[in-house]
């Protein structure tokens, strides 16, 4: 019964494609967010969620919108796919926005733009 | 401008002796370090946390110590195991954004050989 689950785990897309990426938690956690690992293996916040509510977007491109429509749902939808794009996102949830009792991750999706 | 650096990416120990993994920091205002360990294929789990109140915290074969002076932090496995073998990556944040935002360094790889 996984705590965090996002999918797909991979996907290819051509360039200029729209593609989303699902995540949902059951942990009861009030706090999600959208993680890029990129090619220099930096782990970066993109977005952050509280009860539904954004509190962080992180100079993210707005070719990319989070959307929550319950506090155990937080998917991303990326439009107009660029090379760039390609890396792996995790979703991640916590307790609460205190993040000093850590984050359960998802397992990743791996974003490939030919 | 990267705030968490972890400047070795790979580290190759022998089974029973000490791993130990370190990470460097910038930003003064830091006041939780977290450490996570990432097996391929699969999100980062969360392993061990300190507040910058504490110079060490101690979890089973686990130890983190916190350096505050030298913005230096680092993470003591013994013995190390095989089973340890993992990226680990440091991250840091400010307790007082109430976000929830982590720095993540780049990772180390740490493999213990049999």
């Amino acid at each position: 019964d996984t705590a965090v689950s996002q999918t797909p785990k991979y996907l290819v897309t051509q360039m200029g494609n729209d593609k989303s990426i699902k995540c949902e938690q059951n942990l009861g956690h009030d706090t999600m967010y959208w993680y890029k690992q990129d090619s220099k293996k930096f782990l970066k916040i993109m977005f952050s969620y509280n009860n539904k509510e954004l509190i962080i977007n992180e100079t993210v491109p707005n070719r990319f919108s989070p959307k929550s429509p319950d506090k155990a749902h937080l998917n991303l939808h990326i439009n107009s796919l660029e090379l760039g794009d390609s890396a792996v996102y995790f979703c991640a949830s916590s307790q609460t926005p205190d993040s000093n009792y850590g984050y359960t991750f998802g397992s990743g999706t791996r974003l490939t733009v030919v | 401008d990267q705030q968490v650096k972890q400047n070795s990416p790979s580290l190759s120990v022998q089974e029973g002796r000490i791993s130990i993994l370190n990470c460097d920091y910038t930003n003064s205002m830091f006041d939780y370090f977290l450490w996570y360990k990432k097996y391929p294929a699969e999100g980062p789990t969360f392993l061990i946390s300190i507040s910058s109140i504490k110079d060490k915290n101690e979890d089973g074969r686990f130890t983190v110590f916190l350096n505050k002076s030298a913005k230096h932090l680092s993470l003591h496995i013994v013995p190390s195991q095989p089973g340890d073998s993992a990226v680990y990556f440091c991250a840091a944040s400010k307790g007082s954004s109430n976000t929830g935002k982590l720095i993540f360094g780049q990772g180390t790889t740490l493999q213990v050989k049999p």
